[in-house]
């Protein structure tokens, strides 16, 4: 079965920083990947999707993410962070030989904005 | 537009009830899910539907149940048999069953025990 791991459960960044969230994932063939944002008390919105092709994949709201196969990572990168980017984000990974469960998130990481 | 509904948004029990949670969508998605959210825990998979009038159980579906009478519907039943109900509870939806699609999240409902 698939995993993901979010090594940084916070994060602190100063407004206007660049910003890199980390995430491994755990599956033995190539697997589907996502990122998505969460806001306190709310639902979470999809930031971008890796299946195929170029390993570096754009998204919303200015944030990319890189697919390293060596590494099994897809760390999550924004150039110059808002203090509205502050929020819970959560990396999963979608099993591409079946299962009918949908995805496996990881444990999500915290980031906070300093002014 | 299209997407999912839930409802409430806030929802309060007494010990010993079972409450419904609401979930819509009009996506015409065939697989829904409902996760468990706790602080540092992540979502954690309760019950999933591939199919109408067909659900599985997911990781921690102890204390919960679910029915699947409509493509669109899929309410979630918190039952007194779940010792610790207090969680944002979120419903999702995708294309396919299979990991191979985006999920898409209703805004989720806060369930209190008082």
């Amino acid at each position: 079965a698939q995993s993901v791991t979010q090594p940084d459960i916070h994060i602190t960044v100063s407004e206007g920083a660049s910003l890199e969230l980390r995430c491994n994932y755990s599956y033995g063939a190539t697997p589907y990947l996502f990122w998505y944002v969460q806001s306190p008390g709310q639902g979470l919105q999809l930031l971008l999707k890796y299946f195929s092709g170029d390993t570096l994949v754009q998204g919303i709201k200015g944030f990319e993410a890189e697919f390293k196969r060596s590494q099994s990572s897809f760390n999550l990168r924004k150039p110059s962070v808002h203090w509205s980017d502050a929020a819970e984000y959560f990396c999963a990974v979608g099993a591409t030989g079946g299962g009918a469960d949908g995805l496996t998130f990881g444990k999500g990481t915290h980031l906070i904005i300093q002014p | 537009d299209g997407g999912i509904t839930q409802s409430p948004k806030y929802l309060f029990r007494k010990e010993g009830q079972n409450v419904t949670l609401s979930c819509e969508q009009n996506l015409n998605h065939d697989a829904m899910y409902w996760y468990r959210q706790d602080p540092g825990q992540g979502l954690r998979l309760i019950y999933y539907s591939q199919i109408v009038n067909d659900f599985q159980k997911g990781d921690i579906a102890e204390g919960y149940s679910v029915s699947r009478e409509k493509k669109e519907s899929f309410p979630l039943t918190v039952t007194s048999a779940q010792k610790n109900p207090t969680a944002f509870y979120l419903c999702a939806s995708s294309a396919t069953p299979q990991g191979d699609t985006e999920a898409f999240f209703g805004q989720g409902t806060r369930l209190t025990v008082v």
